[in-house]
């Protein structure tokens, strides 16, 4: 079946450091992949998404490639904040069945100052 | 816009009540997704609507579990009688068409309490 590994938390870091969290997944179609970010108390926000392979997904200073040859979507970002902290899910979608999210287990990000 | 709405936000019950959880999608949106997030299991989904129509209810967990959709603007999420495991958040998503690229928005959930 379609599922999403992503890599355990929580990790931690200071203010302005580089992170990735590592997304891996497995999918019986040709998915689209996505970074859903959850902060204290919140209901899940997209981050960002991709498509289709060597499609790179942006936004807030986050970025993740598709790499179908790798089967993964890792999530980056240069130099990360104290606001930045929060839980960050992996998922997917593929247009096969019925297109449903299938999520990652989350990953908890804690930046401290 | 209005995003997606739930209600209650928070709520604590005894075990046995029956508890109703309330959403209302984005206008426009034909896709509606029931999820449930605990410590133990992360997010779950529990059921999928498509143009009304229960789509896939594989992961409601039990009988006790019941969703409706009986119209685009309105879903509803019931369980009876309530047990402490069932205690979690509980999200309602929904999405433009049943394309797989498309943004799935989720609600502010509906944390729920059964002692």
């Amino acid at each position: 079946g379609d599922s999403v590994t992503q890599m355990e938390g929580p990790v931690t870091l200071s203010e302005e450091a580089f992170l990735t969290i590592n997304c891996t997944y497995t999918a019986t179609g040709y998915p689209s992949l996505f970074w859903y970010v959850q902060y204290p108390g919140e209901g899940l926000q997209l981050l960002l998404k991709a498509t289709k392979a060597d499609d790179k997904g942006s936004n807030k200073g986050f970025e993740a490639t598709y790499r179908k040859e790798t089967t993964s979507f890792h999530l980056e970002k240069g130099s990360v904040q104290v606001s930045d902290s929060a839980v960050y899910f992996c998922a997917l979608s593929v247009d096969t069945g019925f297109q449903k999210l299938v999520f990652g287990t989350g990953t908890r990000l804690l930046v401290s100052p | 816009d209005a995003g997606v709405i739930q209600s209650p936000r928070h709520e604590v019950t005894e075990m046995g009540q029956e508890v109703t959880l309330r959403c209302k999608p984005i206008s426009g949106h034909n896709s509606l997704f029931w999820y449930r997030q605990t410590m133990m299991r992360g997010l779950e989904l529990l059921i999928y609507f498509n143009n009304n129509v229960p789509i896939d209810d594989s992961g409601m967990p039990e009988d006790r579990f019941s969703a409706k959709m009986p119209n685009a603007s309105f879903s509803t999420l019931k369980i009876q009688p309530s047990e402490p495991r069932d205690s979690a958040v509980y999200f309602c998503a929904s999405r433009w068409d049943s394309s797989s690229g498309n943004t799935i928005y989720f609600g502010e959930g509906s944390w729920l309490t059964v002692v």
